[in-house]
């Protein structure tokens, strides 16, 4: 596609609940990066995908936290349990083979009752 | 490992006036530095970057940003502010140590008075 997609938008959900984001990169794009921003906060490293495999999970909050990208494009953050805290700007981003710019989408928009 | 300061989590212009917003990185190897700006709502779009070469880089809408390495800075400027220009403005670092992965700063809101 010609840019980043992220879906849902939006995603209201209740304490405790399981959620999936969804992040299709720009296509070609190797690499691709999971980020969480909160309020009035910079964005917040989760996890970088080198093609299928997961080079680095170390922003990953705990074990609530997991993401996949089975096939090397559409990747899939996954939090289990869902807490209000957990209530944040989930961002994707994707470059051409990592060590070039990232591109973001629009991001989805979390919030836990 | 890499990090970036932003100072001044504000900053307030005239239209019409320079815009400077401040970045300071830290890096123990050579860096890419990036200014990304956001919109309210929307994802973070580049402005520019600076990987090897020419120090001074310009980018889109005017800005512009010069990489100093005896100062670890990548301050952005602009020589006259548009009301447009109004929204949150994040810098970014990246190094080979850190797996190119960028690194956040907190961001400057920048702030257009007509």
């Amino acid at each position: 596609g010609a840019g980043v997609s992220q879906t849902p938008s939006n995603k209201v959900t209740e304490k405790g609940k399981y959620v999936e984001l969804r992040c299709d990169p720009i296509s070609g794009h190797t690499a691709l990066y999971w980020y969480r921003q909160s309020l009035g906060q910079g964005p917040e490293f989760l996890i970088y995908f080198q093609g299928t495999g997961a080079a680095d999970d170390s922003g990953l909050p705990n074990d609530r936290f997991f993401a996949v990208r089975p096939e090397g494009s559409v990747s899939t953050l996954k939090i289990q349990r869902t807490e209000r805290g957990d209530s944040a700007v989930y961002l994707c981003a994707s470059s051409f083979n990592g060590n070039t710019e990232a591109f973001f989408g629009q991001g989805t928009r979390l919030t836990v009752v | 490992a890499q990090s970036v300061t932003q100072l001044g989590s504000h900053v307030s212009v005239s239209e019409g006036a320079l815009v400077l917003l401040r970045c300071n990185y830290s890096s123990s190897v050579p860096p890419y530095l990036f200014w990304y700006v956001q919109y309210p709502n929307q994802g973070l779009q580049l402005l520019l970057k600076y990987t090897t070469g020419a120090t001074l880089v310009k980018g889109i809408n005017g800005f512009e940003a010069e990489f100093k390495k005896s100062e670890t800075s990548f301050h952005l400027t602009k020589p006259s502010a548009h009301m447009s220009d109004a929204a949150e403005y994040f810098c970014a670092v990246s190094t080979s140590g850190g797996s190119y992965i960028p690194t956040f700063g907190r961001g400057t809101s920048l702030i257009v008075h007509p």
